[in-house]
């Protein structure tokens, strides 16, 4: 199916930097929603925005929607081992269906 | 509760076989939406639900799969004569309202031999 084009697809990073993921589609979403899935479970939701333009933080989590609508990021600061784990962007439609970026893999080394 | 909660964790099926996904959404959310996880970590969409009613069926393969949300029930998905090509995990998620962030269960994974 359709998916919106998440980068990096993988990254490994010392314990401590920061980190720093985005999403781009050709389509407009109304919402742009950040996930987190570890192995053997279901994504989790980290942040959501509902808003063109607006800048959400959750902790040591900020996300930004971008003014077209097509576009957001996601930066993790000051990363910790339990930051590992697969992230992914998703667009959401007025119909509520999600689509999914192709994940971003983070490994942090201690 | 506060989680939705997916039966079963794991399931095998033989090729031919059926299979049944059960999922309980989150009480006091009004949308159930189901998606299938392949290799590679795509996830495709497959139905949603608002209370019992279809809402959206377009990702659904019609031939064999079949989904319904009846009131004081779980939620079910259902596969007949599963092919080797569904093998992936099954995630339910629920919400408020349609176009809201949304909670997903920790899913079923099915593997057809």
């Amino acid at each position: 199916g359709q998916q919106l084009n998440q980068s990096p697809q993988s990254m490994f990073i010392q314990e401590g930097e920061d980190v720093s993921m985005n999403c781009t589609s050709s389509s407009i979403f109304n919402t742009w929603l950040w996930y987190k899935q570890d192995p053997g479970e279901g994504p989790v939701l980290l942040i959501a925005l509902y808003k063109a333009g607006e800048l959400t933080s959750n902790g040591r989590l900020t996300a930004q929607f971008g003014i077209t609508r097509k576009d957001s990021f996601l930066n993790i600061s000051a990363s910790i081992p339990s930051d590992v784990g697969i992230y992914f962007c998703a667009g959401q439609g007025v119909n509520g269906k999600l689509t999914f970026g192709q994940g971003t893999i983070l490994t942090v080394h201690p | 509760g506060e989680e939705v909660a997916q039966t079963p964790k794991h399931l095998v099926r033989g090729e031919g076989q059926k299979a049944k996904l059960y999922c309980a959404p989150i009480k006091g959310h009004s949308y159930v939406f189901w998606y299938q996880q392949v290799l590679k970590n795509e996830f495709k969409f497959l139905i949603s639900f608002q209370n019992e009613n279809v809402f959206d069926e377009t990702g659904m393969p019609k031939e064999r799969f079949s989904a319904k949300c009846l009131p004081n029930s779980p939620c079910s998905l259902e596969i007949q004569a599963t092919k080797l090509e569904d093998s992936a995990v099954y995630f339910c998620a629920s919400s408020q309202a349609a176009n809201y962030g949304y909670t997903f269960g920790s899913g079923t994974r099915l593997t057809v031999v």
